[in-house]
């Protein structure tokens, strides 16, 4: 079985600071791949940023980044330079080949402040 | 490109009746999914289509919800009969392969009185 743990329900930041948003998961398989997505009020999904199991590199997407650490489990995203458009629930996710599926954590709402 | 497209938007029905709801995936895509988000949680997959064949439906209610997707393009979502904790956003989703970014549609929120 594959999980994602995501524990700050709500997180507040001030505009053009950097946040972190943690993301713990846990799976058997070798083979992985991690998704955050943003969810605006709205109620869209938005794709952001994606990491593979295999990828030496920590992924970069703009003002996104996602802070890879193995051995750790854990896959934190990190906003620079935060906006008030960044303000939205953010989800991690994983996809392993075994379970051939996208299971979501149960996100972090993201306030940013003046 | 067009993005996935849903319908309707909003439904509001009464408990024990039906309701359907449709996806339309991004061209090309050929694996398609429903989620299942309730308030205050994260999506939690249905069901999940590559082409027209069901590849995993472990966690859908099969005694009242059923889905197809003929011809592996367009899909339906039907619940029959509506339960009150059926009420939720519905989010159908595709990607070009299997292990690769999903791209959502906007979602049905659906509220069941």
């Amino acid at each position: 079985a594959q999980k994602i743990t995501q524990t700050q329900p709500g997180m507040f930041v001030q505009e053009k600071e950097a946040v972190t948003l943690d993301c713990t998961y846990d799976t058997s398989d070798q083979s992985y791949g991690l998704f955050w997505y943003k969810q605006p009020s709205s109620g869209e999904m938005i794709f952001l940023i994606y990491q593979g199991s295999y990828d030496e590199q920590n992924a970069t997407e703009g003002r996104y980044s996602l802070n890879f650490q193995k051995a750790r489990k854990s896959a934190n995203l990190v906003i620079s330079a935060s906006q008030l458009g960044d303000s939205a629930m953010y989800f991690c996710a994983i996809h392993t080949g075994t379970a051939s599926k996208l299971t979501f954590g149960t996100g972090t709402r993201l306030q940013v402040t003046l | 490109e067009a993005g996935v497209a849903q319908s309707p938007r909003y439904k509001i029905i009464e408990k024990r009746q039906s309701v359907a709801f449709w996806c339309n995936p991004i061209s090309g895509h050929a694996t398609l999914y429903w989620y299942q988000q309730i308030l205050g949680q994260g999506p939690k997959l249905l069901i999940q289509f590559q082409n027209n064949g069901v590849v995993d439906d472990s966690q859908l209610p099969k005694d009242r919800f059923s889905a197809e997707r003929l011809k592996g393009v367009d899909s339906t979502l039907k619940i029959q009969p509506a339960k009150l904790e059926d009420s939720a956003v519905y989010l159908c989703a595709s990607s070009l392969v299997r292990v690769s970014p999903l791209h959502f549609g906007n979602g049905t929120r659906l509220t069941v009185t």
